[in-house]
């Protein structure tokens, strides 16, 4: 079945810092990859996301490239702000599981001033 | 443009009783799945409704169950209540069935006592 592993958190960065957060996946079809992020107290956002092997997605800074043959799509920003302090979530969903979306365990980040 | 709207934001329940939880999903959006997500851990797909139709389960007993209106919202139930269903309940839309990703809520916090 499908499954998505993260890198365990908490991660604290000082502000400005590169920040990368790892992701590999297991699918028996061809997934869309997603990268989810929640504030405190909140629902999830859709960060970004790529539908195809070699696609990047990118938004608000924050970068991943789908990776087929390491099957990983690893979260990157260059230099991270203290209003990126979340908790980061993995997600992969495919035709196989009705497009349901697979979650990881979520990364905490913190980022200090 | 409306997103997912989710009502109420909290609840608390006894051991035993009944819920119904609700969701208007994002405006022209025909899919909808509902998640639980315990705290501290990733969201866990309960199941998806596509043109009022359930197209998708995941490892939830009977006593979870669904419905989706002509509307496209939908609602949550959850019979005999445990202590362990205590979670945030999450809604999310989509449409053509998610394969481009979900717009969530910001969720029903549940909890059972």
């Amino acid at each position: 079945g499908n499954s998505v592993t993260q890198m365990e958190g908490p991660v604290t960065l000082s502000e400005e810092a590169f920040l990368t957060i790892n992701c590999t996946y297991t699918a028996t079809g061809y997934p869309s990859l997603f990268w989810y992020v929640q504030y405190p107290g909140e629902g999830l956002q859709l960060l970004l996301k790529a539908t195809k092997a070699d696609d990047k997605g990118s938004n608000k800074g924050f970068e991943a490239t789908y990776r087929k043959e390491t099957t990983s799509f690893h979260l990157e920003k260059g230099s991270v702000q203290v209003s990126d302090s979340a908790v980061y979530f993995c997600a992969l969903s495919d035709l196989n599981s009705g497009y349901a979306l697979n979650f990881g365990k979520g990364t905490s980040l913190l980022v200090t001033p | 443009e409306t997103g997912v709207t989710q009502s109420p934001t909290h609840l608390i329940k006894t051991r035993g009783q009944q819920v119904t939880l609700r969701c208007s999903s994002q405006s022209g959006h025909n899919t909808v799945s509902w998640y639980q997500q315990a705290l501290g851990q990733g969201p866990q797909f309960i199941f998806q409704y596509y043109r009022e139709e359930e197209n998708g389960r995941g490892n939830f007993p009977p006593r979870f169950s669904g419905l989706q209106f002509p509307n496209y919202s939908s609602e949550l139930n959850v019979n005999a209540l445990e202590l362990d269903d205590s979670a945030l309940y999450l809604c999310a839309s989509s449409g053509g069935q998610g394969h481009y990703g979900y717009t969530f809520g910001s969720g029903t916090r549940l909890t059972v006592v």
